[in-house]
Formats: structure tokens, sequence, C-alpha cells
């Protein structure tokens, strides 16, 4: 079966830098997550989109920015970047929201690493 | 206090064993609630979701909930030491984001 893709896997950048993560849903699904890993620590919710329109937002420091397009592909950009934006970076995806159902399905993650 | 706690662990448990894993919430409106097994550097994997009081089985998982406690549990029978991972309780509050706890870290010895 399909799975969340995201690229690139890895991505070192230089603090003040930019850098754009980019995820592809599973086939269908028309919601996107973003989760920030830090070492140690468990995913923290950044935004979410639901058919191209943002529709939750969490710690997600000004920063960053995201979209979700018209393929359902969505984009994180991350500017001025900071030592402390190292982590693993996740994409989720789920089927539109029926009922209680909000099972999301995690891509394999960015793994960013700013020097 | 974090709004959902684990024992970081590690638990260790026998090749075969039951490993039960526990998992509190401290917000009442939760409605969705998941486990998710995390091997180091690798994405979470859903293994296990719950939506109503009482257990729910997968193969050699059982999951509990019970919300009058705010309890979530996860059972995992017949262990194996290919089960060696960190497994995170996630809620959700009918809201997009999940909340994760910590995780507990389990490890299945020969």
């Amino acid at each position: 079966a399909a799975g969340v893709i995201q690229s690139p896997r890895h991505l070192i950048k230089e603090k003040r830098e930019t850098a754009t993560l980019k995820c592809y849903p599973i086939p269908r699904h028309d919601t996107v997550y973003w989760y920030q890993q830090g070492p140690g620590q468990d995913p923290q919710f950044l935004i979410s989109f639901y058919e191209k329109m943002q529709s939750d937002k969490g710690s997600i420091p000004d920063r960053f920015s995201a979209q979700q397009f018209s393929d359902y592909h969505s984009e994180l950009n991350m500017s001025s970047l900071e030592l402390g934006d190292s982590a693993l970076y996740f994409c989720a995806s789920s089927l539109a929201r029926t009922g209680l159902s909000y099972e999301q399905y995690f891509g394999p993650g960015t793994r960013l690493t700013v020097t | 206090q974090k709004e959902v706690e684990q024992n970081s662990g590690p638990l260790s448990v026998p090749e075969g064993a039951i490993a039960s894993l526990n998992c509190t919430y401290s917000d009442r409106v939760s409605q969705s609630f998941f486990w998710y097994r995390q091997y180091s550097g690798k994405s979470p994997e859903l293994i296990m979701s719950i939506y109503s009081n009482g257990d729910k089985e997968d193969g050699r998982f059982t999951a509990q909930l019970n919300k009058a406690s705010q309890y979530v549990s996860l059972l995992i029978r017949d262990s194996q030491p290919s089960d060696s991972a960190t497994y995170l309780c996630a809620v959700n509050e009918n809201t997009d984001k999940l909340i994760f706890g910590t995780g507990t870290r389990l490890q299945v010895f020969p």
C-alpha cells in the first residue's frame, strides 16, 4: 500500500538559511499534518490542512509557513533557521473526518540539521 | 503537568511474555486514542486506535480504554525482540492535532 512520501529525507542547512520540506499524502487522503520531533522528545504538532485550507495550528514559529496545493501535497517553508530547529519533521495524512476517525499515518520524516 | 502521561521505562520483558503499557490523559473531552510504535530514528507507526470504552483486539495487540478513569493501555501478547521500540500513546480531542505522551521504551529480551 502506498504511504506518505516526504522529501528530502535529510537536509543540512546553516543558520539563517531557508528550507522547504515536501509531503505527498497517501492517495485519497485529504488532510495533512506536520509534526516536529526533537531528540528524545515526543512529536509536537505544528500545523494541518484540510482540503487545501489551514485547519489547525499548533506551536509553529512565525518563521515557518506551510500550504497545501491542489494535488493535496504540502510544503513546510522554514526561514531564518536556528540551531534549535534541528529535528525530525514528520508529515502525516488522514482521510476526511468521518465520525471519530482521525487515524493519522506518518511519513518517514525529514531530518533537518542546522549548523 | 503533561496532558498525556506515560512511564518512560524501560519496560523489560522476556520473549513470549505479555507487555503491558499504560497511559493516562487529563482532558475529559478527548475522544480518540491511538498507540504508535516508533523505532529509533524512524517515524511513528500506527498500531491501534480505540474510541469507546472496553477492549479492542488486533492480532497480538489489545487496547483497553476506560474514559471514566482517563486511562488507556496496550497489551502485547507473546512479545518478540522485534517489538522492542518506543510506544507512544496519542490522544485526539476532536481537533486535528494528536497530543503525544513521551513514550514508553519497551525492551524484549530473548
